[in-house]
């Protein structure tokens, strides 16, 4: 069965305090990975998508990684208004285009 | 960039009444797009897909007849919930797929939050 698990549930960091969220994933053929950022009562932000292992991605203070079996979203040096959930989802090798979501994790930059 | 818009984006009804919600992209043409709903600090849960012209498709455990999808173009699903209760209170969110091949990426509506009273 198809799974995408995050971790941590939840990161508190101090401002400047750099860190990385884990998406583990397990699929039969990865199409692609996307990486989501939710603030509260809004629909997600799209931010990356990888769609090999080796690839990376970088935007401003995010930098997304991605192996056979893991991602990473690593956050240089955050800012307050970092704050959000991250989401990140599989897309399978189908014609369907359905995400596969995680559970999501919940950052909170502190100033 | 990929814009997609929701309307309403927040609704109260009483039990026993019907909601439209409308999901469009503004500037791209979308063949297809999803809905989802999302519980309070949960992820977001596919509900259906939604194809132009044709048939929605409908996860497993969604009755079709209560989520009503219509697909009229390529800008514009909608979501109905018919003879909504209390229990179909929840966040809905609309995606639109833009591209192909390599750059298939959903893109989000900012969700509509329902409450049934």
């Amino acid at each position: 069965e198809d799974q995408v698990t995050q971790s941590p549930e939840a990161l508190r960091l101090q401002e400047g305090e750099s860190s990385s969220l884990n998406c583990s994933y397990t699929v039969s053929g990865l199409r692609g990975l996307f990486w989501y950022r939710q603030d509260p009562g809004k629909g997600p932000e799209f931010l990356f998508t990888l769609y090999s292992a080796g690839e990376e991605k970088e935007k401003e203070r995010l930098k997304a990684t991605l192996t056979k079996k893991e991602s990473f979203l690593h956050i240089t040096a955050p800012k307050p208004e970092d704050s959000a959930t991250y989401l990140c989802a599989v897309q399978e090798m189908d014609s369907s285009y359905k995400l596969i979501f995680g559970s999501g994790t919940r950052l909170l930059v502190r100033p | 960039g990929a814009v997609v818009s929701q309307h309403p984006s927040r609704v109260i009804c009483k039990s026993g009444t019907s909601v439209k919600i409308e999901c469009r992209s503004l500037d791209f043409q979308a063949t297809t797009m999803f809905w989802y709903r999302q519980f309070p600090k949960q992820s977001l849960m596919l509900m259906a897909t939604s194809n132009e012209g044709s048939k929605a498709t409908y996860e497993q455990g969604v009755e079709k007849d209560k989520f009503l999808i219509n697909h009229a173009s390529l800008t514009l699903s909608t979501l109905t919930v018919t003879s909504a209760h209390p229990e179909d209170s929840s966040f809905y969110i609309c995606s639109a797929l833009r591209g192909g091949s390599s750059t298939d990426t959903q893109y989000f509506g900012p969700g509509t939050r329902l409450t049934v009273l």
